[in-house]
């Protein structure tokens, strides 16, 4: 079955960097986009890129540009979410969700994981 | 890169019909028909209810609905129910490539 399991909850110090995995199964990698989205608390939704592992892309949300990059291990279907030069506003919970090519919606999400910035 | 425009919050008593807008720009909701929209009910995962302005996945009720007018796409929830309580959110593809979510709609059974 299609499992999308990412890494445990985190906590870094204001300025750290962080790195959020979420180790795919159950479907052929190559076939479906690997978004990232994040939650901060009582908050919406937020777009930050997306990996596109039919050919290897990213593209990064504007607001993100500077500070996300998104890798992949192709042995092991994981895609890689690291966020550099945290601040507080940064504590959320951070979605990983998968779109298949062509189809333009994310049908299948990631458990989240706890980002907690603070001092 | 804002969020797309959607109402706080909607209401509705058992039974009505709601709708939930979502306003954008000619370079996302109007400029495509790659708009979906996710519910995420309480402590929840979202979970698709729309796709591609009008489509519903396979198992969502017949209930929902999708349209879209211009640069503003709208879901329609017929037949209110105490389980449609919840946040709704759209997302747009835009023409960067990108993609956007509205800014979140909490939707309330009175």
């Amino acid at each position: 079955q299609v499992q999308l399991v990412q890494s445990g909850a985190e906590v870094r110090k204001p300025g750290a960097s962080v790195k959020v995995s979420c180790k795919t199964s159950g479907y052929t990698f190559t076939n479906y986009l690997i978004h990232w989205v994040r939650q901060a608390p009582g908050e919406g939704l937020e777009w930050m890129g997306i990996f596109k592992s039919d050919i290897g892309d990213t593209i990064y949300a504007r607001n993100f540009q500077d500070r996300i990059t998104l890798t992949s291990d192709t042995s092991t279907s994981t895609v890689f979410m690291e966020l550099s030069s945290l601040r507080s506003e940064d504590t959320a919970v951070y979605y990983c969700a998968r779109e298949g090519v062509g189809t333009w919606y994310l049908d299948f999400w990631g458990q989240g994981t706890l980002v907690t910035v603070s001092s | 890169q804002s969020a797309l425009t959607q109402p706080a919050s909607v209401s509705g008593s058992p039974g009505q019909s709601i709708t939930i807008s979502c306003t954008g720009t000619s370079s996302d909701v109007g400029g495509y028909n790659h708009v979906s929209w996710y519910q995420q009910l309480p402590g929840k995962d979202p979970k698709v209810m729309i796709l591609e302005v009008t489509n519903r996945p396979f198992g969502v009720s017949t209930r929902f609905s999708g349209s879209k007018s211009g640069n503003t796409a709208s879901l329609t929830i017929s037949g209110l129910q105490p389980e449609d309580e919840g946040d709704y959110y759209c997302k747009s593809y835009q023409s960067s490539g990108t993609y956007v979510f509205g800014s979140g709609t909490r939707v309330t059974v009175l």
